[in-house]
């Protein structure tokens, strides 16, 4: 069974940084594409950005939003995803999923979420 | 790229909810459907327009035509209550999720 377990979440204030993690189980991680997709309170899905499986380039990709603030990494001797989030801004604030990736294009699997609060 | 779905649909018990994701040219995109129940993660229920996942009900089904994108439950149960979010993959936006559709069952 595949199991997608986030942590790190926590209150952090604007300017400041927080890692999350995701652990993996029930699936080989490393032939894996992971993403995150994140929703504010009382708001839609946002999708985050993805990485690629390490024999498909290991390469990034990142929503507008997040670019150049947010690294998605992966440790495949320990089945984790991380999301580093650096420069946090009170827009931020939400309940962050890791999901695996299937297809390219779709999460077909998700954890239970982890919240980030953001705010002074 | 902008998916749009109605904030709201509501449906009586035993009848049939259809939940629309508009989009230019989306019949041209494959689009994946997931439901969130309250205070839980979303769960896939339809990818590539219309397959299911193993464990969803047959009475979850999906087309893709034109410029809409549809999801019809079909013999609507009190569990079926949840939001429900369109998405696809878009070269230039990469993947997109529409704004979601809460399903009231009345």
């Amino acid at each position: 069974e595949v199991q997608l377990v986030e942590s790190g979440g926590g209150l952090v204030k604007p300017g400041g940084s927080l890692r999350l993690s995701c652990a993996a189980t029930g699936f080989t991680f490393s032939n894996a594409w992971m993403s995150w997709v994140r929703q504010a309170p009382g708001k839609g899905l946002e999708w985050v950005g993805r990485i690629k499986s390490k024999t498909d380039g290991g390469t990034t990709d990142y929503a507008a939003p997040v670019k150049g603030r947010f690294t998605i990494s992966r440790d495949d001797s320990k089945n984790t995803l991380y999301l580093q989030m650096n420069s946090l801004k009170t827009e931020d604030t939400a309940v962050y999923y890791c999901t695996t990736v299937q297809g390219y294009t779709y999460a077909s699997q998700w954890g239970q979420g982890t919240m980030v609060t953001v705010s002074s | 790229y902008v998916l749009t779905q109605p904030p709201s649909v509501s449906v009586a018990p035993g009848k049939t909810a259809r939940i629309t994701c508009g989009g230019n040219n989306i019949g041209s995109k494959s689009v994946h459907w997931y439901q969130q129940k309250p205070g839980q993660a979303p769960v896939l229920v339809i990818y590539y327009d219309s397959d299911r996942p193993s464990g969803i009900p047959e009475r979850f089904s999906g087309s893709n035509s034109g410029d809409t994108a549809t999801l019809t439950i079909s013999r609507v149960e009190a569990g079926d209550e949840a939001d429900y979010y369109c998405q696809v993959w878009d070269s230039s936006s990469d993947v997109v999720f529409g704004g979601g559709t809460k399903l009231t069952v009345l």
